[in-house]
């Protein structure tokens, strides 16, 4: 089976950065997305990376590096609609996407 | 652009009995892939079907099929529900599907509760 690793909980400030980490063990990498999902609600489109780098949205910003199997999104500017489950997700060898177990980011004022 | 829509939002079964969940997709989208979420397996891939076949499945058992209209809406049946099967089901959308890594666009689901 695919193996992908991310912490469990993080919590952080409003206004700070939080950099979430994500390690993968797959058959085979073509490409790795992040999702954020609020409680109760469909997953969103966050970014997605399929060469190593920095790729940057706005407050968000998301990096791959493809030979240490390991991933970031950085969150910057942190406001307290940010509170939110992150999914790192990774598309292996039979494009069956497989998920993390998500980050929980909680945002406090 | 409207979004990917799932109906019904809520669904209440009991063992034994059978459940048919319907997702639309995001207009001019070919793909849609299904999905199960729950609190201790997190986000698990069911199945793909695009232009009215299944391009590819997960490691479920046959109870749970699904199948595509040639509008490229889907729908997914689970047979002979058990308890186990409590989750929230995930559908999504893309242009061209899983095989080109293409970016998927989820809907709000379908949380089910078998009791």
């Amino acid at each position: 089976g695919q193996n992908i690793d991310q912490p469990t909980e993080m919590t952080a400030t409003e206004g700070a950065i939080v950099q979430i980490n994500c390690t993968y063990q797959t058959s085979g990498f073509n490409g790795l997305f992040w999702y954020q999902q609020h409680a109760g609600e469909a997953p969103t489109f966050l970014s997605y990376n399929v060469l190593d780098g920095l790729e940057e949205k706005g407050r968000f910003s998301s990096f791959l590096s493809r030979s240490k199997g390991y991933s970031y999104l950085l969150l910057k500017e942190l406001q307290m609609k940010d509170s939110a489950s992150y999914l790192c997700a990774v598309y292996p060898n039979d494009y069956k996407l497989s998920f993390g177990a998500g980050t929980t980011v909680t945002v406090r004022a | 652009k409207a979004g990917v829509t799932q109906t019904p939002r809520y669904l209440i079964k009991t063992r034994g009995q059978q459940v048919t969940l319907s997702c639309s997709p995001i207009s001019g989208h070919r793909s849609v892939s299904w999905y199960q979420q729950t609190p201790g397996q997190g986000l698990q891939f069911l199945f793909e079907y695009f232009s009215e076949t299944q391009r590819n499945k997960g490691n479920f058992p046959g109870r749970f099929s699904g199948r595509q209209f040639s509008n490229s809406r889907s729908e997914m049946n689970v047979s002979t529900l058990e308890l186990g099967d409590s989750a929230l089901y995930l559908c999504a959308s893309s242009l061209v599907g899983t095989a080109n890594t293409d970016t998927q666009y989820f809907g709000p689901g379908t949380r089910l509760t078998v009791l």
